[in-house]
């Protein structure tokens, strides 16, 4: 199951910085934080991934706290094109020894209004 | 550069036919995983490869399911006997080698199936 929590949906204007939340309360030490947004008939795209500290990137910026227990998607001005499912997932960093899936929740449908 | 591409795009079937779904992952990219999406859900993970071999899939919902890449690079996912409740889009996805273990995936666009 999905260690995650997000709203459903949020509707955000054209040009707006688009804020979106996720709570993630039973996350470990050695978890981190991912964002992956899925446009209509199109496969995941991946966005951010943070541990502890923010992390900023060409697509967005990601906010957790400092428990670490919540965090929060920013784009800062969205488009049109912004309008998709975003999912927040906690994925655990297995060093050396691979890979681990991603554990999709439900995510939050953004979205963005002209 | 080619992405992660899947074939059929669609792939419409009856009731306890046999499919095969194939996924081309971004070259050089070792590992692959294979994930099912039901209408208004998320992905659901079913396989992850690391090279040729299976290196966690315990995902696969029973042993209809099964998925080969024999050598490494290319990827087919079989399923047997196929039921109404298999319909879903079928996405594949492709990494780097997993060491430093938080490798961005690189999804497909997905094969959706249809059983009438």
């Amino acid at each position: 199951d999905a260690k995650t929590t997000q709203p459903p949906s949020m509707d955000c204007a054209e040009g707006r910085a688009a804020n979106l939340p996720c709570n993630h309360s039973t996350i470990s030490g050695n978890e981190y934080v991912y964002w992956y947004r899925q446009i209509h008939s199109q496969g995941p795209q991946y966005i951010i991934h943070g541990l502890k500290n923010n992390e900023t990137n060409e697509m967005a910026s990601l906010i957790i706290t400092e428990d670490r227990k919540s965090s929060t998607l920013i784009l800062p001005h969205a488009t049109l094109r912004d309008t998709a499912v975003y999912y927040c997932i906690v994925r655990v960093r297995l060093y050396g020894r691979g890979n681990t899936p991603l554990v999709f929740g439900k995510g939050t449908r953004l979205s963005v209004i002209a | 550069g080619a992405g992660v591409s899947q074939t059929p795009s669609n792939k419409v079937t009856e009731k306890g036919k046999y499919v095969e779904l194939r996924c081309d992952p971004i070259s050089g990219h070792t590992a692959l995983y294979w994930y099912r999406q039901s209408l208004g859900q998320g992905p659901e993970f079913l396989i992850y490869f690391q090279g040729t071999g299976a290196a966690d899939d315990s995902g696969l919902p029973n042993d209809r399911f099964f998925a080969v890449r024999p050598e490494g690079s290319v990827s087919t996912l079989k399923i047997q006997r196929t039921e109404r409740g298999d319909s879903a889009v079928y996405l594949c996805a492709s990494s780097p080698s997993g060491l430093a273990g938080d490798n961005e995936q690189f999804f497909g666009p997905g094969t959706r199936l249809t059983v009438l």
